[in-house]
């Protein structure tokens, strides 16, 4: 079955860039999404990318894909304390529902 | 755009009481819903899809008796916890995606359910 994996932790320091790294295993997975769970909270789509697309840029937050590899990375510039929070990767490969595989999420913590 | 709304945000009751959590989507038509469960610091785990109209598809090893899922309209879908006990305790989340499959899912803010 298809398999997403992060690492369980990082560290930054404010004004750093944090960049969040994932891999997967289905080679069919079509979209590849991060979203942003803070405590307590749902999820926020924060960006997703299309997987004929190698990088795709929002504002603060650039999304690179692999797809040889099949590993994506979420880089966030000038982190800040509010951007400490638990990032998910998530991809959906063709089918009738679509449904999204999850990663285990990983924990960012924004140093002062 | 594309908000979805989950209520109530946190229930406590007591063993036996059937809780109902509401998820609607606020500013599109939901054509597709999903409901989730997440233990804590664990990643979400799907429960159930549900297509406006049509019986809910449960995952494996998910109670449908238990857990009902109703998706009458194209914003409002809604899980009943069925005669909850504490190990049904959880954060329940659901998602909503409009139009066909190549949309994202978007989120509630989940539901914190206790059982005493």
């Amino acid at each position: 079955g298809e398999d997403v994996e992060q690492s369980l932790f990082l560290s930054v320091r404010e004004g750093d860039s944090s960049v969040i790294n994932c891999t997967y295993t289905d080679s069919s997975s079509t979209y590849l999404y991060w979203y942003k769970q803070e405590p307590g909270a749902g999820l926020q789509l924060l960006t997703y990318i299309f997987s004929n697309m190698d990088m795709k840029q929002d504002q603060r937050l650039t999304v690179l894909l692999n797809k040889k590899d099949k590993h994506l990375s979420l880089r966030i510039a000038d982190t800040q304390t509010g951007d400490s929070a638990i990032y998910f990767c998530a991809e959906s490969a063709l089918g009738s529902a679509r449904q999204l595989t999850f990663g285990s999420g990983t924990q960012l913590t924004v140093l002062p | 755009g594309a908000v979805v709304s989950q209520h109530p945000s946190r229930v406590i009751c007591k063993s036996g009481t059937s809780v109902k959590i509401e998820c609607r989507s606020l500013d599109f038509q939901a054509t597709t819903m999903f409901w989730y469960r997440q233990f804590p610091k664990q990643s979400l785990m799907l429960m159930a899809t549900s297509n406006e109209g049509s019986k809910a598809t449960y995952e494996q090893g998910v109670e449908k008796d238990k857990f009902l899922i109703n998706h009458a309209s194209l914003t409002l879908s809604t899980l009943t916890v069925t005669s909850a006990h504490p190990e049904d305790s959880s954060f329940y989340i659901c998602s909503a995606r409009e139009g066909n499959s190549n949309q994202p899912q978007h989120f509630g803010d989940g539901t914190r359910l206790s059982i005493l």
